[in-house]
């Protein structure tokens, strides 16, 4: 099972200021299948990032993802007021069976 | 739009089981997968499985093997989780999620059924 890591914890930060969020795998993510998810208190996970880099339908530009093999990394450009949640990244198998896990978390807040 | 309706929450007793419910609309049922995640209170997400609403399919996570079912009733689009032999520690809020058509994460979500494990 491939383990992720999400570095920091927690990042405090001001709107308006840039967030850098670090995603480390145990091994290699095959064909970059990470996706990054958006979760607000009392709400579901709403996807941000497929495929390492890849925005998914209606998400803003100022999220980006990058990132290959064992270190990927999601930025948020300028951070808005609706931006500050908990920030989950997944691995996903190549193939139908393949296994999928999630990171711990980041936690981004206001400073 | 895509909507993912999921039945309300449940409060079992240890050892009973739970059927959690998740209507698919906005798009066909039979094209695309539902996985579901979990998340116990104050944790992170934690993936179950999925099934194919095209074949039926499975693919479960080894810890639930043996406890968890996945079906579908493709006249209704309606998916369901089954867990079985519940436990304390599965309390949580059970997500369905749409799997995408190109890797196994969700592009939609359901809003999350609490189920509640208490004697």
């Amino acid at each position: 099972e491939i383990v992720l890591t999400q570095s920091p914890g927690t990042l405090s930060l001001s709107p308006g200021e840039r967030a850098t969020l670090s995603c480390r795998a145990s091994q290699s993510v095959s064909s970059s299948y990470l996706a990054w998810y958006q979760q607000k208190p009392g709400q579901a996970p709403r996807l941000l990032i497929y495929g390492a880099s890849s925005r998914a339908t209606g998400i803003p530009d100022r999220f980006s993802g990058s990132g290959s093999g064992t270190d990927f990394t999601l930025t948020i450009s300028r951070l808005e007021p609706e931006d500050f949640a908990v920030y989950y990244c997944q691995q996903y198998g190549s193939s139908p069976r393949g296994g999928v896990t999630f990171g711990p978390g980041t936690k981004v807040d206001i400073k | 739009q895509v909507q993912l309706v999921q039945s309300g929450a449940e409060v079992k007793k240890p050892g009973a089981s739970v059927k959690v419910s998740c209507k698919a609309s906005g798009y066909t049922f039979t094209s695309y997968g539902i996985s579901w995640v979990r998340q116990a209170p104050g944790q992170g997400l934690e993936w179950m499985g999925w099934i194919s609403a095209y074949n039926g399919n499975t693919n479960y996570a080894q810890k639930l093997q043996g406890r968890v079912t996945m079906t579908t009733d493709t006249s209704t689009s309606t998916a369901y989780m089954e867990l079985r032999s519940l436990r304390s520690d599965d309390t949580a809020v059970y997500y369905c999620a749409r799997r995408s058509f190109y890797g196994d994460y969700g592009d939609y979500w359901g809003q999350g059924t609490l189920v509640t494990v208490s004697s």
